[in-house]
């Protein structure tokens, strides 16, 4: 899990605005998630992507975007229709994405001011 | 969809005892169950999983069981240290629709604290 970074590690959102994640691995995997963690919730996933071009609707995606148009590159943009965005985002990355183990990366955490 | 139930919610026990987690699925088609230690602030990290043709694995202080039939699997910790002190989660992956497509579906977690 050493290959996969994220950034920033904080982040801070006005109300209004658009915020883009950044998760980026040298792993050469070819699938790619994002989850989102509160206190209690445990993990949610928000999208996931199996290959390049490609990408999928996870269980929360309502406010969120991405785009995976480099296979070591896997951003999200918290859109302003996020209405509670305040939360710890995963981002994690497994060889396929047919059972393979998950690898996450440090995390970012999103604050509202 | 996946459904993962994970108990207890936190737990303490003494330095040197033994710790279980244990977790139910809801889908019969799962068949990979991995287990991740959280630190605070921290990324989880893969500690243990199992595939669903064995029914128990072993890695030093730490094993995992599964149960098919019940839709269970548990995390067991022996000879407990202040270092295992952190939350752990189970999760489940269930096949997405589309061929070769997998979701891992994550219990809410385990606080567990070591007391020295």
């Amino acid at each position: 899990d050493g290959g996969i970074t994220q950034s920033p590690k904080y982040l801070f959102r006005k109300e209004g605005q658009n915020v883009t994640l950044s998760c980026e691995q040298n792993l050469n995997h070819d699938a790619m998630y994002w989850y989102r963690q509160d206190p209690g919730q445990g993990l949610r996933l928000i999208y996931y992507s199996q290959i390049v071009n490609d990408f999928q609707k996870g269980d929360i995606a309502e406010g969120y975007s991405v785009s995976r148009e480099k296979k070591e590159s896997f951003p999200l943009t918290v859109t302003s229709a996020q209405k509670n965005p305040t939360a710890f985002y995963l981002c994690a990355s497994s060889p396929r994405a047919a059972q393979e183990t998950q690898y996450f990366g440090p995390g970012t955490r999103l604050l509202v001011l | 969809g996946e459904n993962v139930e994970q108990h207890p919610s936190t737990l303490s026990v003494q330095e040197g005892d033994s710790a279980v987690i244990k977790c139910t699925y809801s889908d019969s088609a799962s068949n990979y169950f991995p287990w991740y230690k959280q630190e605070l602030g921290k990324r989880p990290q893969l500690i243990i999983d199992i595939r669903s043709n064995v029914g128990e694995k072993k890695d030093q202080r730490i094993a995992v069981t599964l149960n098919k039939t019940a839709k269970h699997f548990s995390l067991h910790i022996t000879e407990t240290q202040p270092e295992d002190s952190a939350v752990y989660f189970c999760a489940a992956s269930s096949p997405l629709k589309g061929a070769g497509s997998y979701q891992l579906t994550f219990g809410k977690g385990t606080k567990l604290s070591v007391i020295p």
